[in-house]
């Protein structure tokens, strides 16, 4: 069954560096997402994706961060200059089409930022 | 904005009961919504989605119903087992269509 990757599963970084997170979703889903749960709280949407650009995102999502689709597979989400407060899981999803599929979510990446 | 609560936070029952578990939302308004489990440490696992025009999904054990006039949902587990123990997060597709708003989430024990 076709499944949502992501690598890595952990990643470690010193405050103020760059990451990528990287994604390969489902191939013949059209629409990409990144959401992140810091430990204990709720999932929380961070991004959409569709068409090579951006559908949405929400206040969390600010100038620190992007996403890119670079080929046809991977789907990545790089933050520019970490902060504490990004250390989360981040994980991302995708689907066919955004109202009547479901989201299929990749297992996630743990990021740690000291 | 849309908010999504869960109720109870936390359960704990016996195997073999038969259980409720409850998510609210504030804007009627929704597309659809869909029930996922989590394991600790781990993704998401999307268990049923339902459409805003449908009343009920089900897949095997599970039946989730929807009442979007009243706000509600709720994922009804039969015969529950040690392996449905985890977290139950339901999650509505509202306002910007592509937006998906989680709930608190419940997280369940079954125990054997």
């Amino acid at each position: 069954e076709p499944e949502v990757t992501q690598t890595p599963s952990h990643q470690v970084t010193q405050m103020g560096q760059e990451v990528i997170l990287r994604c390969v979703p489902i191939s013949n889903h059209l629409y990409f997402y990144w959401y992140r749960q810091i430990l204990g709280q709720k999932v929380e949407f961070l991004v959409s994706f569709y068409n090579n650009e951006i559908s949405e995102k929400s206040e969390i999502f600010d100038d620190q961060f992007s996403v890119e689709r670079p080929d046809g597979s991977n789907f990545t989400l790089k933050i520019r200059s970490t902060k504490l407060e990004d250390s989360a899981m981040y994980f991302c999803a995708s689907r066919r089409e955004p109202t009547y599929n479901e989201q299929f979510f990749g297992p996630g990446t743990r990021l740690t930022v000291l | 904005k849309q908010e999504v609560t869960q109720i109870p936070a936390a359960l704990s029952v016996p195997e073999g009961e038969n259980l409720v578990l409850n998510c609210s939302f504030t804007d009627s308004a929704i597309y659809n919504l869909q029930w996922f489990r989590q394991d600790p440490g781990k993704g998401l696992t999307s268990l049923l989605l339902i459409q805003s025009s449908q009343r009920e999904q089900t897949s095997g054990r599970l039946n989730a119903s929807l009442d979007k006039s009243s706000g509600r949902s709720t994922l009804y587990i039969a015969a529950s087992q040690p392996g449905d123990s985890a977290t139950y997060l339901c999650a509505t597709n509202s306002g910007g269509y592509q937006k998906v708003t989680f709930g608190t989430g419940t997280k369940l024990q079954v125990i054997p």
